[in-house]
């Protein structure tokens, strides 16, 4: 059974630090992209950064780019994002999201059940 | 900063059929936006319905149906369950980023 597990969230004052977590099991993590996907409260979904299944390129969304850093740990399965000089407006749930790139194919499948990033004084 | 616009709300009566679509502010949608669908119920993480275009997942009920209409991406749904009530979003392929759509509310009257 595909499970993606995010950890991390919390209370962070402005301009403070965080590192999220994806733990992965069910399926070989090293086959995959993985995404890091948000939703702030009453709000829809936003794409936030993406990592190729070797590490070897990553992408982000204007809105955190240059705060941001998207990593993976394919020997322990694991999907991470550190989030620095947070804003209160990086408030949201955090999702990790498993996607299969092949030939003329984007597959978006499993979706963790998210972390909630809180940034407030 | 690539826009993808959906419908805001949409109301549906059970049995019905209602589509719902996906607009890109940089042109056309086609195939090569690999556009992704997915179903959110409030309190819920977001669950994938159709990839690429027009593909199912093994779990999307045969009522879901993708496709490219009209220069934008499309989700139809027939024969419409109470069920069916959420909100809705797609996500475009554009430029080495993704995009979501701003969702589409589904109401079953």
């Amino acid at each position: 059974e595909v499970q993606l597990v995010e950890s991390g969230g919390g209370l962070v004052q402005p301009g403070g630090s965080l590192r999220l977590s994806c733990a992965a099991s069910g399926f070989t993590f090293s086959n995959y992209w993985m995404h890091w996907v948000r939703q702030g409260p009453g709000k829809g979904l936003v794409w936030v950064s993406r990592i190729r299944r070797d590490g070897g390129e990553t992408n982000y969304a204007d809105s955190v780019k240059g705060r941001f850093t998207i990593s993976r740990d394919n020997a322990k399965n694991t999907l991470y994002l550190q989030m620095n000089s947070l804003r209160a407006e990086d408030t949201a749930v955090y999702y990790c999201v498993r996607v299969f790139v092949g030939t003329s194919q984007v597959l978006v499948d499993y979706w963790g059940q998210g972390t909630l990033v809180t940034v407030s004084s | 900063q690539t826009v993808v616009t959906q419908e805001p709300s949409l109301t549906v009566s059970p049995g019905g059929t209602v589509t719902l679509t996906c607009a890109s502010s940089t042109g056309a949608v086609t195939s090569g936006s690999y556009p992704n669908w997915f179903q959110q119920k409030p309190g819920q993480a977001p669950r994938a319905l159709i990839y690429s275009t027009n593909n199912k997942h093994s779990w999307t009920p045969a009522r879901f149906s993708g496709s490219l209409l009209g220069g934008k991406a499309a989700l139809t749904l027939s024969g419409v369950q109470p069920e069916d009530e959420a909100e809705y979003y797609c996500l475009l392929y554009s430029g080495g980023a993704h995009v979501f759509g701003t969702g589409t509310k589904v109401t079953v009257l």
